[in-house]
């Protein structure tokens, strides 16, 4: 089955540096969607990024980028000069298959919490 | 602008009371989910539904059921609320199926949340 695992519960950070969030994923599947979603304490979810499994490159949107390794199942999020406003949690998930009763929903971890201090 | 709108941002519900969370997407999405999220459990899938009238169970679908009449929304009710029912709610919906010939990586679009409290 397929699985999201992000080891991290609580990260932080100082200000204008630079920080990894990490996620690994189990799957036998060899199509399949990473994401990174941004919850900010008022609850709302937002995504970031994505990365598909044959893209040759690693996703990038804006401050962040998506260190994908296929080998090692990994999809860690970086987020370059970090911001106060990026304090947040933070999730990772997969997209299951269409077909064996994945009907492509999202599979998520179970979330990193970052502070950014001053 | 695309957009999930949930019914309630707050809630509060005694135990055994029957509770409706709405849910309605403005994009014409034919999947529409709700998860819960609990700390250090992530987010969970309750139910979702791919078209009208049809509902597929998640992870967790125990002590919740849903319904789906028209396309744009999508409601969670729980029958008699327990006290471990408690948690924040999250409605979602996304675009049909990834491969289906539409530009869709399956990115899911969430609603603000519902945050319920059983006491």
């Amino acid at each position: 089955a397929q699985k999201i695992t992000q080891t991290q519960p609580g990260m932080f950070v100082q200000e204008k540096e630079a920080v990894t969030l990490d996620c690994t994923y189990d799957t036998s599947d060899p199509s399949y969607g990473l994401f990174w979603y941004k919850q900010p304490s008022s609850g709302e979810m937002i995504f970031l990024i994505y990365q598909g499994s044959y893209d040759q490159q690693n996703a990038t949107e804006g401050r962040y980028s998506l260190n994908f390794q296929k080998a090692r199942k990994s999809a860690n999020l970086v987020i370059s000069a970090s911001q106060l406003g990026d304090s947040a949690m933070y999730f990772c998930a997969m997209r299951e298959p269409m077909f064996s009763g994945g009907y492509n929903k999202l599979i998520f971890g179970a979330g990193t919490r970052l502070a950014v201090h001053p | 602008d695309v957009k999930v709108t949930q019914s309630s941002r707050y809630l509060v519900k005694r135990t055994g009371e029957k509770v409706f969370l709405e849910c309605v997407q403005d994009m014409d999405h034919e999947n529409m989910f709700w998860y819960r999220q609990d700390p250090g459990l992530g987010l969970r899938l309750i139910y979702f539904s791919y078209d009208v009238k049809m509902k597929e169970k998640g992870d967790i679908p125990e002590g919740y059921s849903v319904s789906r009449e028209k396309k744009e929304r999508f409601s969670l009710i729980l029958e008699s609320a327990s006290t471990n029912q408690t948690s924040m709610y999250l409605c979602a919906s996304s675009l049909g199926f990834v491969g289906d010939g539409r530009p869709n990586t399956g990115e899911l679009f969430f609603g603000e949340g519902s945050r319920l409290t059983v006491l």
